[in-house]
């Protein structure tokens, strides 16, 4: 099974700011994977798949990067309502199919 | 419009079974593979099942082998999760998805979810 491990578990910072988050997986994922975004009582929001492609209707300010072990979520310039908790999530090797802890991006 | 309406949760004692329902609409069911997703109160996403859109594959976490079984009917446009020996460490808000404009196993379109309470 592959271990997504995600870091910092929280993130504090101030809306404008640019925040950077990141997942690490236990074995080369190559590109397989993807970032959702979750607001408390809402299902999960596809941000990111194949590492880098924004899915539809995915604001620019998000950006994906990475492969193999090493992947990153950035936002720039965070607007308010993008404060929220943030997953990855490989396909490369299932099942199972395998989810990072979460990272909770917080207002400072 | 795509929409993913789950049902079927509730309170159950441990031990007993429920059988969760997803109804699909806004696309063509029969032809995409389905998942379900569980989230234990406060804590993070977990993948549970996956059934392939003509039922020939299907996967389950090791939590739940043995125990639960997913199945469709691409006639009624509907997924379905039987629980069966349900335990405290069950209890979640489960949640079908699936991906449409992207590939198998992203999940672009998910349910509103449905909670099921394991207690005695």
């Amino acid at each position: 099974e592959i271990v997504l491990t995600q870091s910092p578990a929280t993130l504090s910072l101030s809306p404008g700011e640019r925040a950077t988050l990141s997942c690490r997986a236990s074995q080369s994922v190559s590109n397989l994977l993807a970032w959702y975004q979750q607001k408390p009582g809402q299902a999960p929001r596809l941000l990111i798949y194949d590492a880098s492609h924004r899915a539809t209707g995915i604001p620019a300010r998000f950006s994906g990067s990475g492969s193999g072990t090493d992947f990153s979520l950035t936002i720039s310039n965070l607007e308010p309502e993008d404060f929220a908790v943030y997953y990855c999530q490989q396909r490369s090797n299932w099942p199972p199919i395998t989810f990072g802890q979460g990272t909770r991006l917080e207002i400072k | 419009e795509v929409q993913l309406v789950e049902s079927g949760g509730g309170l159950v004692k441990p031990g007993g079974s429920l059988r969760l329902s997803c109804a699909a609409s806004g696309f063509t069911f029969s032809t995409y593979s389905m998942t379900w997703v569980r989230q234990a109160p406060g804590k993070g996403l977990e993948w549970v099942s996956y059934i392939s859109s003509s039922s020939g594959y299907i996967h389950y976490a090791d939590s739940v082998k043995g125990r639960f079984t997913i199945s469709r009917d691409n006639a009624k446009n509907s997924l379905y999760l039987q629980m069966n020996s349900l335990r405290a460490e069950d209890t979640a808000v489960y949640y079908c998805a699936t991906g449409i404009s992207v590939a198998v196993n992203y999940f672009d379109y998910w349910g509103q979810g449905t909670l099921v309470t394991v207690s005695s």
